[in-house]
Protein backbone atom coordinates (compact mmCIF):
# COMPACT_ATOMS: atom_id res chain seq x y z
CA UNK A 1 0.00 0.00 0.00
CA UNK A 2 1.34 3.47 -1.13
CA UNK A 3 2.40 5.69 1.60
CA UNK A 4 1.36 9.35 1.99
CA UNK A 5 3.04 11.23 -1.11
CA UNK A 6 4.07 14.84 -1.26
CA UNK A 7 4.87 17.11 -4.20
CA UNK A 8 7.74 18.62 -4.44
CA UNK A 9 10.63 17.24 -2.50
CA UNK A 10 11.80 20.42 -2.98
CA UNK A 11 11.44 24.13 -3.67
CA UNK A 12 13.48 27.09 -3.45
CA UNK A 13 11.68 30.42 -4.45
CA UNK A 14 12.19 34.27 -3.91
CA UNK A 15 10.42 35.98 -1.39
CA UNK A 16 7.14 37.26 -2.48
CA UNK A 17 6.67 34.31 -5.05
CA UNK A 18 3.68 32.06 -4.77
CA UNK A 19 4.33 28.32 -4.14
CA UNK A 20 2.07 25.36 -3.95
CA UNK A 21 2.68 22.33 -1.76
CA UNK A 22 0.72 19.10 -2.80
CA UNK A 23 -0.08 16.46 -0.65
CA UNK A 24 -1.38 12.33 -1.68
CA UNK A 25 -2.60 10.70 1.29
CA UNK A 26 -3.18 7.06 1.73
CA UNK A 27 -6.28 5.98 -0.16
CA UNK A 28 -9.39 5.88 2.09
CA UNK A 29 -8.07 8.19 4.92
CA UNK A 30 -10.84 10.97 5.36
CA UNK A 31 -8.31 12.78 7.76
CA UNK A 32 -5.78 15.06 6.22
CA UNK A 33 -3.02 17.11 8.40
CA UNK A 34 -0.23 19.89 7.41
CA UNK A 35 2.25 20.17 9.91
CA UNK A 36 5.34 22.79 9.67
CA UNK A 37 9.47 23.08 10.73
CA UNK A 38 10.25 26.31 10.69
CA UNK A 39 14.06 26.99 11.42
CA UNK A 40 14.97 24.31 13.20
CA UNK A 41 11.89 24.62 15.84
CA UNK A 42 9.32 22.01 16.64
CA UNK A 43 6.85 20.69 14.18
CA UNK A 44 3.79 22.27 14.27
CA UNK A 45 -0.08 21.78 13.64
CA UNK A 46 -1.61 23.95 10.76
CA UNK A 47 -4.88 22.57 10.02
CA UNK A 48 -6.99 18.92 9.63
CA UNK A 49 -9.35 18.29 6.99
CA UNK A 50 -11.79 15.64 7.31
CA UNK A 51 -12.69 14.16 4.03
CA UNK A 52 -13.05 18.20 2.13
CA UNK A 53 -13.93 20.36 5.13
CA UNK A 54 -11.78 22.07 7.36
CA UNK A 55 -11.96 20.47 11.07
CA UNK A 56 -9.71 22.78 12.33
CA UNK A 57 -7.32 25.79 10.90
CA UNK A 58 -6.25 26.97 14.56
CA UNK A 59 -2.34 26.30 13.45
CA UNK A 60 -2.58 28.39 10.24
CA UNK A 61 -0.18 31.20 11.01
CA UNK A 62 -2.05 34.20 8.60
CA UNK A 63 -3.60 34.81 5.15
CA UNK A 64 -0.93 34.29 3.54
CA UNK A 65 -1.50 30.07 3.75
CA UNK A 66 -4.82 28.69 1.80
CA UNK A 67 -5.16 24.88 2.31
CA UNK A 68 -7.92 22.67 -0.03
CA UNK A 69 -8.82 19.63 -0.05
CA UNK A 70 -11.68 19.71 -3.10
CA UNK A 71 -12.84 16.23 -3.81
CA UNK A 72 -11.96 15.03 -0.47
CA UNK A 73 -8.51 13.29 -2.03
CA UNK A 74 -5.28 15.18 -2.54
CA UNK A 75 -4.59 18.64 -0.62
CA UNK A 76 -2.97 21.50 -1.60
CA UNK A 77 -1.26 24.34 0.44
CA UNK A 78 -0.70 27.43 -0.80
CA UNK A 79 1.29 30.52 -0.02
CA UNK A 80 1.37 33.41 -1.51
CA UNK A 81 3.35 35.47 -1.17
CA UNK A 82 5.58 33.91 0.48
CA UNK A 83 7.78 35.07 3.20
CA UNK A 84 11.30 34.33 4.75
CA UNK A 85 10.20 33.02 7.47
CA UNK A 86 7.95 30.66 5.75
CA UNK A 87 11.59 28.33 5.22
CA UNK A 88 11.12 25.14 6.50
CA UNK A 89 9.62 21.58 5.94
CA UNK A 90 6.11 20.87 5.41
CA UNK A 91 4.57 17.67 6.73
CA UNK A 92 1.75 16.17 5.28
CA UNK A 93 0.10 13.19 7.63
CA UNK A 94 -3.21 11.29 7.08
CA UNK A 95 -5.40 8.64 8.98
CA UNK A 96 -8.61 6.85 9.41
CA UNK A 97 -11.88 7.40 10.36
CA UNK A 98 -11.50 7.39 14.12
CA UNK A 99 -15.16 5.41 14.57
CA UNK A 100 -13.08 2.37 13.15
CA UNK A 101 -9.88 2.17 14.83
CA UNK A 102 -9.43 2.86 18.72
CA UNK A 103 -6.40 5.26 18.21
CA UNK A 104 -6.18 7.26 15.05
CA UNK A 105 -2.47 6.85 13.92
CA UNK A 106 -1.34 9.33 11.72
CA UNK A 107 0.95 8.53 8.71
CA UNK A 108 3.41 11.35 7.65
CA UNK A 109 4.81 11.80 4.31
CA UNK A 110 8.70 12.69 3.50
CA UNK A 111 7.92 16.09 3.99
CA UNK A 112 8.62 19.50 1.42
CA UNK A 113 11.54 21.44 1.72
CA UNK A 114 10.53 25.39 0.98
CA UNK A 115 13.58 27.58 1.13
CA UNK A 116 13.02 31.25 0.62
CA UNK A 117 14.97 33.67 -0.72
CA UNK B 1 -2.12 20.57 26.84
CA UNK B 2 0.43 18.64 29.03
CA UNK B 3 4.03 19.46 28.41
CA UNK B 4 6.42 17.15 27.76
CA UNK B 5 10.41 16.84 29.51
CA UNK B 6 12.68 14.58 27.92
CA UNK B 7 16.38 14.29 27.40
CA UNK B 8 17.48 16.52 24.23
CA UNK B 9 20.53 13.24 23.59
CA UNK B 10 20.91 10.30 24.31
CA UNK B 11 24.17 8.01 22.56
CA UNK B 12 24.17 3.93 23.02
CA UNK B 13 25.81 0.85 21.42
CA UNK B 14 24.38 -1.86 18.85
CA UNK B 15 22.88 -4.45 21.04
CA UNK B 16 21.90 -2.21 23.76
CA UNK B 17 18.78 -1.56 25.30
CA UNK B 18 17.70 2.30 25.11
CA UNK B 19 15.66 3.61 27.62
CA UNK B 20 13.77 7.31 27.40
CA UNK B 21 11.90 8.38 29.87
CA UNK B 22 9.31 11.37 29.53
CA UNK B 23 8.12 13.43 32.29
CA UNK B 24 4.42 15.05 32.30
CA UNK B 25 3.60 15.87 35.32
CA UNK B 26 0.62 17.86 34.58
CA UNK B 27 -1.05 14.82 32.10
CA UNK B 28 -5.19 15.24 32.39
CA UNK B 29 -7.23 12.07 33.23
CA UNK B 30 -8.44 11.97 29.62
CA UNK B 31 -4.42 11.84 28.24
CA UNK B 32 -2.95 9.07 26.42
CA UNK B 33 0.57 9.04 25.54
CA UNK B 34 2.20 8.01 22.16
CA UNK B 35 5.27 8.45 20.74
CA UNK B 36 6.57 8.80 17.48
CA UNK B 37 9.96 8.01 15.62
CA UNK B 38 11.58 9.77 13.03
CA UNK B 39 14.38 9.09 10.35
CA UNK B 40 16.46 11.82 8.86
CA UNK B 41 14.80 13.78 6.00
CA UNK B 42 11.39 11.45 6.62
CA UNK B 43 7.89 12.92 8.62
CA UNK B 44 7.45 11.08 12.08
CA UNK B 45 6.21 7.31 12.26
CA UNK B 46 3.62 5.91 15.38
CA UNK B 47 5.51 3.59 17.40
CA UNK B 48 3.98 2.88 20.31
CA UNK B 49 0.30 4.26 22.32
CA UNK B 50 -0.63 3.71 26.20
CA UNK B 51 -2.92 4.88 28.99
CA UNK B 52 -1.28 2.95 31.84
CA UNK B 53 0.77 0.37 32.83
CA UNK B 54 2.62 -1.64 30.46
CA UNK B 55 1.94 -1.97 26.61
CA UNK B 56 4.67 -3.75 24.13
CA UNK B 57 4.36 -4.50 20.23
CA UNK B 58 7.10 -5.37 18.14
CA UNK B 59 9.15 -2.43 18.10
CA UNK B 60 9.05 -0.98 21.25
CA UNK B 61 7.80 -1.30 25.12
CA UNK B 62 6.39 1.43 26.78
CA UNK B 63 5.89 1.49 30.66
CA UNK B 64 3.38 3.91 32.46
CA UNK B 65 3.66 4.08 36.20
CA UNK B 66 0.53 4.45 38.54
CA UNK B 67 0.61 8.19 38.76
CA UNK B 68 0.83 8.50 35.24
CA UNK B 69 3.53 11.47 35.41
CA UNK B 70 6.14 9.63 33.34
CA UNK B 71 6.23 7.26 31.11
CA UNK B 72 9.79 5.17 29.55
CA UNK B 73 10.15 4.72 26.29
CA UNK B 74 12.09 1.26 26.02
CA UNK B 75 14.23 -0.36 22.63
CA UNK B 76 15.39 -3.59 22.89
CA UNK B 77 18.55 -4.39 21.55
CA UNK B 78 18.93 -1.33 18.92
CA UNK B 79 20.72 -1.17 16.01
CA UNK B 80 22.23 1.49 13.54
CA UNK B 81 19.24 1.93 11.84
CA UNK B 82 17.15 2.78 15.43
CA UNK B 83 19.48 6.02 14.79
CA UNK B 84 16.42 8.45 14.89
CA UNK B 85 14.53 11.11 16.92
CA UNK B 86 12.12 10.24 19.36
CA UNK B 87 9.21 12.22 20.42
CA UNK B 88 6.86 11.89 23.41
CA UNK B 89 3.52 13.04 22.95
CA UNK B 90 0.40 13.70 25.92
CA UNK B 91 -3.03 14.44 24.99
CA UNK B 92 -6.20 13.58 24.55
CA UNK B 93 -6.94 13.96 20.82
CA UNK B 94 -5.35 11.79 18.00
CA UNK B 95 -5.84 14.34 15.41
CA UNK B 96 -4.13 17.50 16.51
CA UNK B 97 -0.92 16.50 17.97
CA UNK B 98 1.74 17.90 20.14
CA UNK B 99 4.98 17.71 19.18
CA UNK B 100 8.37 18.76 21.08
CA UNK B 101 12.21 19.04 21.13
CA UNK B 102 12.55 15.45 20.86
CA UNK B 103 15.04 12.82 22.45
CA UNK B 104 17.66 12.45 19.66
CA UNK B 105 19.13 8.60 19.81
CA UNK B 106 22.56 7.86 18.14
CA UNK B 107 23.24 4.18 18.12
CA UNK B 108 27.04 3.35 17.45
CA UNK B 109 28.48 0.23 16.29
Amino acid sequence: EAGVTQFPSHSVIEKGQTVTLRCDPISGHDNLYWYRRVMGKEIKFLLHFVKESKQDESGMPNNRFLAERTGGTYSTLKVQPAELEDSGVYFCASSQDSTVVYYNEQFFGPGTRLTVL
Amino acid sequence: LAKTTQPISMDSYEGQEVNITCSHNNIATNDYITWYQQFPSQGPRFIIQGYKTKVTNEVASLFIPADRKSSTLSLPRVSLSDTAVYYCLVGDSDYKLSFGAGTTVTVRA
